[in-house]
């Protein structure tokens, strides 16, 4: 069975811009949450969705948003680019709310 | 919120050598896992441990979750384990229940 799956693997995008990052989860997994992960931190929790609905919003501004589709792939989107949104985003899937999650390879994101 | 501090921050080991890392966590949380991320940023979920202890071959972890801390032991350790060990845990916090990840322990595995 395929893993979690991202795309794209690699972006660069100007100031100001805006960016879609997609996901793909296991198969029957039905949670889907991002994280963003700067270079030499942890990942930070920026959403989880579960069974479409929102369940779980990180400290994050309004600029970033995201939603679920009935297939449980999902979206992040990002207004408004700052440099600071240089960043990999991970993407992670979990049968259930909650319990075991598996994390996708990553889209890198790099703002000029 | 609550706060993950894992130890120590860096790892140095010989091939073959045992290595314990600790997470400490500042509140109850729902559940605790162990990731690793190699070196080309994939992160692999090691275990999904919110209390008592598991083993996969020569990983094991423990968590504590009265005494607020996990950890996670390495036997015989391979140059392939290098990479960054991650400990989340899932709290309730800002209204939320989240998941969320210590600074990571940087091991470097050499032959």
């Amino acid at each position: 069975d395929a893993g979690v799956t991202q795309s794209p693997t690699h972006l660069i995008k100007t100031r100001g811009q805006h960016v879609t990052l997609r996901c793909s989860p296991i198969s029957g997994h039905k949670s889907v949450s991002w994280y963003q992960q700067v270079l030499g931190q942890g990942p930070q929790f920026i959403f989880q969705y579960y069974e479409k609905e929102e369940r779980g919003r990180g400290n994050f501004p309004d600029r970033f948003s995201a939603r679920q589709f009935p297939n449980y792939s999902s979206e992040l989107n990002v207004n408004a680019l700052l440099l600071g949104d240089s960043a990999l985003y991970l993407c992670a899937s979990s049968l259930d709310d909650g319990g075991p999650l598996h994390f996708g390879n990553g889209t890198r994101l790099t703002v000029t | 919120g609550i706060q993950v501090e894992q130890s120590p921050p860096d790892l140095i080991l010989q091939e073959g050598a045992n290595s314990t890392l600790r997470c400490n966590f500042s509140d109850s949380v729902n559940n605790l896992q162990w990731f690793h991320q190699n070196p080309w940023g994939q992160l692999i979920n090691l275990f999904y441990i919110p209390s008592g202890t598991k083993q996969n071959g020569r990983l094991s972890a423990t968590t504590v979750a009265t005494e607020r801390y996990s950890l996670l032991y390495i036997s015989s350790s391979q140059t392939t384990d290098s990479g960054v060990y991650f400990c989340a845990v899932e709290g309730f916090s800002g209204g939320y229940n989240k998941l969320i990840f210590g600074a990571g322990t940087r091991l470097a595995v050499h032959p």
